[in-house]
This record gives structure tokens, sequence and C-alpha cells, in this order.
């Protein structure tokens, strides 16, 4: 089955930019997807980028998608304080499957 | 407009009691699932359904049972909860075969088994 992996932490100081990796083991994910959960709150969709797509933008957020080595990034510029939070990276080709989370910690 | 409502929000079971995790979404939404999120462990897929009358296993499926008589509601039962079964769980749902729209969950439920 599939399985998404994350690097479980990342800090990073205001103002820089933030990338946050993920790997995943199913060629046939036909949807890749970013969420953000804030403390003791569920996940909200932040973005999605479909399989055949190789890059979004979406204001301060950028997905990369690297199919050949099955490899997803989050690019969050500018980033803020307010983004504190943990990312998850999730892939469907029909379930949806979790990473473990990475928790961003924006210092001042 | 409701969502995804999950009920309770903080249990305590002692070992080997059982009970039933609430979910229910007012959205139409043929896609339900659960989910349980440990420290390090991101969330993992318990059981999941893609329509009334049809679930699944996810990938951690032991100990926990679902049914889906309605498309509105997603029980989870824990028939005989272990101290390994304390987590936080969280229901999400979604539309099928429209995996450009986002799955909406719950607020998560926190169970402590002692």
């Amino acid at each position: 089955g599939e399985d998404v992996e994350q690097s479980l932490f990342l800090s990073v100081r205001e103002g820089d930019s933030s990338v946050i990796n993920c790997t995943y083991t199913d060629s046939s994910s036909t949807y890749l997807y970013w969420y953000k959960q804030e403390p003791g709150a569920g996940l909200q969709l932040l973005t999605y980028i479909f399989s055949n797509m190789d890059m979004k933008q979406d204001q301060r957020l950028t997905v990369l998608l690297n199919k050949k080595d099955k490899h997803l990034s989050l690019r969050i510029a500018d980033t803020q304080t307010g983004d504190s939070a943990i990312y998850f990276c999730a892939a469907t080709g029909g379930k949806l499957i979790f990473g473990q989370g990475t928790e961003l910690s924006v210092k001042p | 407009n409701a969502g995804v409502t999950q009920t309770p929000k903080f249990q305590v079971l002692k070992t080997g009691q059982s009970m039933t995790l609430q979910c229910a979404q007012d959205m139409n939404h043929e896609y339900m699932s659960w989910y349980r999120q440990d420290p390090g462990m991101g969330l993992r897929l318990i059981h999941y359904s893609v329509g009334a009358g049809i679930t699944d296993q996810g990938e951690v499926p032991n100990g926990y049972n679902v049914s889906r008589s309605t498309t509105e509601d997603f029980p989870l039962r824990l028939l005989s909860a272990a101290p390994s079964q304390t987590s936080v769980y969280f229901c999400a749902s979604s539309y099928v075969g429209r995996m450009d729209t986002e799955a909406f969950f719950g607020q998560g439920t926190r169970l402590t088994v002692v």
C-alpha cells in the first residue's frame, strides 16, 4: 500500500522561506495534498497538486512535484509566526494516506 | 453549516470497556474515514467507507469496528479498549471521485485508556 514519509521538525526565522519535503511510494497516486494542523484543531487543506503537474503556486505557497523520484515539497515564502503548525503531506489513489507530519516552528 | 461533527471531544475509558465514537456529516459526502493521530506517527487510517453499506479496512483496523448504515453517520466502535488505543481520533469526509476537493475533518476525540 501507499507509504508517505516526512521529516518531523523544521525551524526557520520569520521572513525566511520554509521548505517541507515529502516522499511517497505509490506511483498511481493521482492527487497529492498539503494539510495544516494548528494546535488542538483538525486538519485544513492548504493546497493540492494533480499528478500530471510539476508545480503549483498559490500566493505564498509553491508546491513542487518530482513524479520520477516520488518527491513532493511545499515552499512557504516569507514565513510568519502564524505559519507555525504541523504540516501533513497526503496522497491518494483512492484511500487518503498521510505522512507523519512536519512540525514547523517559526522564530521571530 | 455543521460540516463534520465528532462526539465526544474527550473520553477516559478503563481497559476492557467498550465505547462508540460518533461521526456525522451534513455535506452528503460519500467517502468517510477514521484516523488516529499519535506523536511521530502522523495520521493512520483505521477504516473507511465509500458509501452507505460499504466499509473497508485501513492501515490499523485491529480492535475497531465500523458500520455505515446511512450516508451521514460513520460510528467507530472500540470493542475492548486497550492502553495502546490512547490517541486522538479524527473523522473525515469527502466526495468520492472528486479527489480535487478537500477532505473535511472533525475536531477530534481525545481518548485515554487507563
